[in-house]
């Protein structure tokens, strides 16, 4: 049984461009978050997707964007990204609101 | 793989000896606690979870403690072992009103296991 699949793993950008990241929840999960990780900090976090809506979000932007599709995976979209939209970028899938369990993530680099 | 632990307080301990790591969280509204695990390069693992109503709770070579009163967590890992040499955050979980599900992640603290 699959776990949470995240890709691409490590993706370079450059300034003032926009990316896309993509989750597939754990099997049986249809819930999907999003984290931020800068380097040495914890995660932090950044929306939550439920039933293709986004049902909570954090202290981002409106640059950062996601969807939910009706297979429950997800995708986060973040635009004209800056030098501090470095991190890793964590997706965590559960059952409702219980039972995370979180991806590998994805390395973002803005150069 | 890159490292996640830069610049947290750690913890070194030898091998075999009892770690304990400790965690202030933020809102007493909070109720549900998890302890995760992070590898250089890996996503976090969880390792324990408990809610509020409950004090203290064992897994395998694990016990988490929950003082509601101080806000306090701590992690207790029994005979540590090198593979336990990570990051460990506690996770809150705000679960009132609008807020639901949002995990709100402590500093962590990287333990260093000596063979």
């Amino acid at each position: 049984d699959a776990g949470v699949t995240q890709s691409p793993t490590h993706l370079i950008k450059t300034r003032g461009q926009q990316v896309t990241l993509r989750c597939s929840p754990k099997s049986g999960h249809d819930t999907v978050s999003w984290y931020q990780q800068a380097l040495g900090q914890g995660p932090q976090f950044i929306f939550q997707y439920y039933e293709e809506e986004e049902r909570q979000r954090g202290n981002f932007p409106d640059r950062f964007s996601g969807h939910q599709f009706p297979n429950y995976s997800s995708e986060l979209n973040v635009n004209a990204l800056l030098l501090g939209d470095s991190a890793l970028y964590l997706c965590a899938s559960s059952l409702d609101l219980y039972g995370y369990t979180f991806g590998s993530g994805t390395r973002l680099t803005v150069v | 793989g890159e490292s996640v632990g830069l610049h947290l307080p750690t913890l070194s301990v030898q091998e075999g000896d009892n770690s304990i790591i400790n965690c202030a969280y933020s809102n007493s509204a909070s109720d549900y606690f998890i302890w995760y695990k992070q590898e250089s390069g890996k996503g976090p693992q969880f390792i324990i979870d408990i809610r509020s109503n409950m004090d203290k709770r064992q897994g395998q070579r694990v016990t988490v403690l929950l003082n509601k009163t101080v806000k306090h967590l701590s992690l207790q890992i029994a005979a540590t072992q090198p593979g336990d040499s990570a990051v460990y955050f506690c996770a809150e979980n705000i679960n009132y009103g609008g807020s639901q599900g949002n995990l709100i992640f402590g500093k962590g603290t990287k333990l260093s296991v000596k063979p």
